[in-house]
């Protein structure tokens, strides 16, 4: 069965614009993280922001927001003020346990325009 | 301090060789963890390797196998090579175990196997 779940192949915004990226997750762990990396096309994955399974508080890192609702098994990412430079594929991820083995999704390919 | 590390960056190799990744973590991370990921497909969990013991093994044939040295490096060997291989080679690194450790990826290694 998929865990993760990204239903956006590609979305388009303009720049100075907030976009959100869809995720949703499958688990029966209570315990369990979920991730969010960028991959230019240069290939390296960049890590974003991460969410606890027992945060109750949603996380946030600069432009960078995760709107978590745990009752509904997602975890979107939410980028405000979008720039030019993220352009780029966004995979969501999540972790299960102490376990260090992440599982992606398919990814979404984001375009930024001026 | 330098990210991680992989070496090398490109290889092209014919079916039926063997091959051998590189992977230097950041400073003070023990763990490291090998991902594959193909073509238009978000990376899929080979190895991870905790304090030079593996601590986890992802669905993929015996041809693959890894180490890790006592400087925390590691190694992933491929044998018998198959056109199928053809793939971005992802190393991973994390400072310790435990869900919430976020894994800082290197910029991979692009594998052709003609």
């Amino acid at each position: 069965a998929q865990k993760i779940t990204q239903t956006q192949p590609g979305m388009f915004v303009q720049e100075k614009e907030a976009v959100t990226l869809d995720c949703t997750y499958d688990t029966s762990d209570q315990s369990y993280g979920l991730f969010w990396y960028k991959q230019p096309s240069s290939g390296e994955m960049i890590f974003l922001i991460y969410q606890g399974s027992y945060d109750e508080q949603n996380a946030t890192e600069g432009r960078y927001s995760l709107n978590f609702q745990k009752a509904r098994k997602s975890a979107n990412l939410v980028i405000s003020a979008s720039q030019l430079g993220d352009s780029a594929m966004y995979f969501c991820a999540m972790r299960e346990g102490n376990f260090q083995k992440l599982v992606f999704g398919t990814g979404t390919r984001l375009l930024v325009s001026p | 301090d330098a990210g991680v590390t992989q070496s090398p960056t490109h290889l092209i190799k014919t079916r039926g060789q063997q091959v051998t990744l590189r992977c230097s973590p950041i400073s003070g991370h023990k763990s490291v963890s090998w991902y594959q990921q193909v073509l238009g497909q978000g990376p899929q969990f080979i190895f991870q390797y905790y304090e030079k013991e593996e601590r986890g093994r992802g669905n993929f044939p015996d041809r693959f196998s890894a180490r890790q040295f006592p400087n925390y490096s590691s190694e992933l060997n491929v044998n018998a090579l198959l056109l199928g291989d053809s793939a971005l080679y992802l190393c991973a690194s994390s400072r310790r175990q435990g869900r919430n450790q976020p894994q800082h990826f290197g910029d991979g290694t692009r594998l052709s196997i003609l």
